[in-house]
């Protein structure tokens, strides 16, 4: 497509629930991040997949969290077991290669995010 | 470890006045810095970089931005503020030097233009 596909825009969920995100990069992009942003804060670093290599998930919060994604396409991202904590928006990026070339790439394109409330 | 800070959380300027939205960073060795927008209810968008060379770098919507090496700094400025400029802004710096690095964001600083 043409730009960082995200789903559900929205999502309410009970406190101990567990919820899927899913993101669909621009086709072709091998590296794809998952950033939380909380109300009235900077983006957080979730995790980082490249291509085929071992995923970086040095940024995610607990192991309530974790992701997947198949060769360079769709990746989602599931919280298992839900907090209040865990409202914020979810984003995800997508960029041609991984950060040593994606500056040359004007950066990373995100798409819209995930807005989840925890009730 | 490398930081950035952005000091104010909401900067406020006329329409038709000079606006400015601070950023300073920690970061050891040469910084890649960026700025991004997100308008209300859309994704992040890239604004413009700095890599090396002219320390004044201009980007997308008339924006540009000064790397300040002695003052570890990379202000987003604009010369005539446009009411849809009204955006929540990030400052971002990356270390090129670490393998392992990743691109660290500010906390943003709400920009309101009015009227």
């Amino acid at each position: 497509g043409a730009g960082v596909s995200q789903s559900p825009s929205n999502k309410v969920t009970e406190k101990g629930k567990d919820v899927e995100l899913r993101c669909d990069p621009i086709s072709g992009h091998t590296a794809l991040y998952w950033y939380r942003q909380r109300l009235g804060q900077g983006l957080e670093f979730l995790i980082y997949f490249q291509g085929n290599s071992a995923p970086d998930k040095s940024g995610l919060p607990s192991d309530r969290f974790s992701a997947e994604r198949t060769g360079e396409s769709v990746s989602t991202l599931t919280i298992q077991r839900t907090q209040q904590e865990d409202s914020a928006v979810y984003l995800c990026a997508s960029s041609l290669a991984g950060p040593a070339m994606s500056i040359y790439n004007y950066g990373y394109t995100f798409g819209s995010g995930t807005r989840l409330t925890v009730v | 470890a490398q930081s950035v800070a952005q000091p104010e959380d909401q900067v406020n300027v006329a329409e038709g006045n000079p606006l400015t939205v601070k950023c300073t960073y920690s970061v050891s060795g040469n910084p890649y810095l960026f700025w991004y927008v997100q308008y209300p209810n859309r994704g992040l968008q890239f604004l413009l970089k700095y890599i090396t060379g002219d320390n004044l770098v201009k980007g997308s919507y008339g924006f540009e931005a000064e790397f300040n090496k002695s003052q570890t700094s990379f202000h987003l400025k604009k010369p005539s503020a446009l009411v849809s400029d009204s955006a929540l802004y990030f400052c971002a710096v990356r270390n090129p030097y670490s393998s392992a690095s990743k691109i660290i964001f500010g906390s943003g600083t709400r920009l309101s233009i009015r009227p």
